[in-house]
């Protein structure tokens, strides 16, 4: 147990859909982050929040909407996805100022798009 | 741009030691991260070295550090079936947008009994 949870743990969602994924970190962190995890690429950093703000956003497709409400929730707003969205989506959170800012991950989402 | 490399599989028998090697190119990096996911879970931060050091040692796991040829292993003595799992390495600048974790695709380790 990491102090990060993830909803749902799977998602599968056909491409007219519209869904969200939930990240709720108990870790007193102020930077919170998604990744895409697919098979035989390296983690892609999609968005990260520092105190609520966004920080970055790595060219993701408009189709994924982060929201960050406050320093322990974040959400990724899903619609029209396309088959090759089809992943593992991480959540991590972080200190800043933190030896190392290491990252302290949730388990994930396993969405597949149909 | 900077690049993180490790060998993709490793298989090794039950009680002995592992060795995961990784290297990376961005001679900035100040702080490098080994991290563990086991099937079906994320990431779990496993150990971390800052790039002053040279070797950090946390029960069974062993991390060394060359940095002038940008090199870091991960040695798990007596390793175990629990260890089973993809082993990732990850690097990071020190402020900025160097906070931001450069990763390698991660090493499948499988332990035969």
């Amino acid at each position: 147990e990491t102090g990060v949870t993830q909803t749902p743990r799977h998602l599968v969602m056909g491409m007219t859909n519209k869904k969200s994924l939930k990240c709720e970190q108990h870790l007193g962190h102020n930077a919170m982050y998604w990744y895409k995890q697919s098979a035989k690429k390296p983690l892609e950093l999609m968005f990260v929040y520092n105190f609520k703000e966004q920080t970055e956003n790595n060219s993701v497709p408009s189709r994924f909407s982060p929201e960050c409400p406050n320093s322990s929730h974040l959400f990724l707003h899903l619609h029209t996805l396309q088959p090759e969205d089809s992943a593992l989506y991480l959540c991590a959170s972080s200190q800043e100022g933190g030896p190392g800012y290491e990252q302290y991950f949730g388990p994930g989402t396993r969405l597949t798009v149909t | 741009g900077e690049d993180v490399e490790q060998s993709l599989f490793l298989s090794v028998r039950e009680g002995d030691s592992s060795v995961i090697n990784c290297t990376y190119t961005d001679s900035s990096s100040t702080y490098l991260y080994w991290y563990k996911q086991e099937p079906g879970a994320g990431l779990q931060l496993l150990t971390y070295i800052f790039s002053n050091m040279d070797m950090k040692q946390d029960q069974r796991l062993t991390v060394l550090l060359n940095k002038k040829d940008k090199h870091l292993s991960l040695r798990i003595a007596d390793t175990q079936t629990g260890d089973s799992a993809i082993y990732f390495c990850a690097e990071s600048g020190n402020a900025g947008n160097n906070r931001k974790l450069i990763w390698g695709l991660g090493t499948s380790l499988a332990v035969n009994p």
